[in-house]
């Protein structure tokens, strides 16, 4: 079993719709919980990070960690064309471990 | 915000030959930096913890002497991929920590596309 798993997709969404990706994860060690936004032939953009269970927003994104569910989420309201990317989740130890990472297209 | 820059972005060599990449933070200094390893649709596999001035932590399964890994200053980190095969062919991505980061606080470059013929 892996410890961190994230649905592929892809994910395809026409604009302005409300996106929700998700990631579940085994180890309960984790304490940190980061989404990246990839771009292709790109290194990873850090959008969210987490430290708690609860919520955070920042803009159009929020992002949701449920620590007794082992279970995180990504919103992103209003998607815009420009959002089309890969999304990965991340969670750290004392290193970073990713998720397969889900393909994100947003039709205009 | 920080930046982290990897040269070359792409390259292709022979089966054998050796290929160097660099990975430099370009506005902070980095004690630690990572060398990840990405396949199409796959997830980011960590290969290597690289601190300055010391030797490189490999992870489980990852060959040292094929993947040789140098952290000469706080602004640069080098990989060599010796006697390359085409089964190393990959998008090889570095990232840098800063002196005062914690473990997500990782800065990644634009990666760099290995190609093996």
């Amino acid at each position: 079993q892996k410890e961190v798993e994230q649905d592929p997709g892809p994910l395809s969404v026409p604009e302005g719709a409300i996106v929700s990706l998700n990631c579940t994860y085994s180890n309960s060690a984790f304490q940190y919980f980061m989404w990246y936004r990839q771009y292709s032939r790109k290194g990873p953009e850090l959008l969210m990070y987490t430290y708690s269970s609860g919520n955070k927003e920042d803009g159009r994104f929020t992002a949701q960690v449920d620590k007794s569910s082992k279970y995180i989420s990504l919103f992103i309201r209003d998607s815009q064309p420009s959002d089309s990317a890969t999304y990965l989740c991340a969670m750290a130890r004392n290193k970073l471990v990713f998720g397969a990472g889900t393909i994100l297209r947003v039709k205009s | 915000g920080a930046v982290v820059s990897q040269h070359p972005s792409w390259v292709i060599c022979k089966s054998g030959t050796s290929v160097k990449i660099e990975c430099r933070s370009l506005d902070f200094q980095a004690t630690t930096m990572f060398w990840y390893r990405q396949f199409p649709k796959q997830s980011l596999m960590l290969m290597a913890t690289s601190n300055e001035g010391s030797k490189a932590t490999y992870e489980q399964g990852v060959e040292k002497d094929k993947f040789l890994i140098n952290h000469a200053s706080l602004t640069l980190s080098t990989l060599t991929v010796t006697s390359a095969h085409p089964e190393d062919s990959s998008f090889y991505i570095c990232s840098a920590q800063t002196t005062q980061g914690t473990d997500y606080e990782q800065y990644f470059g634009p990666g760099t596309r290995l190609t093996v013929t």
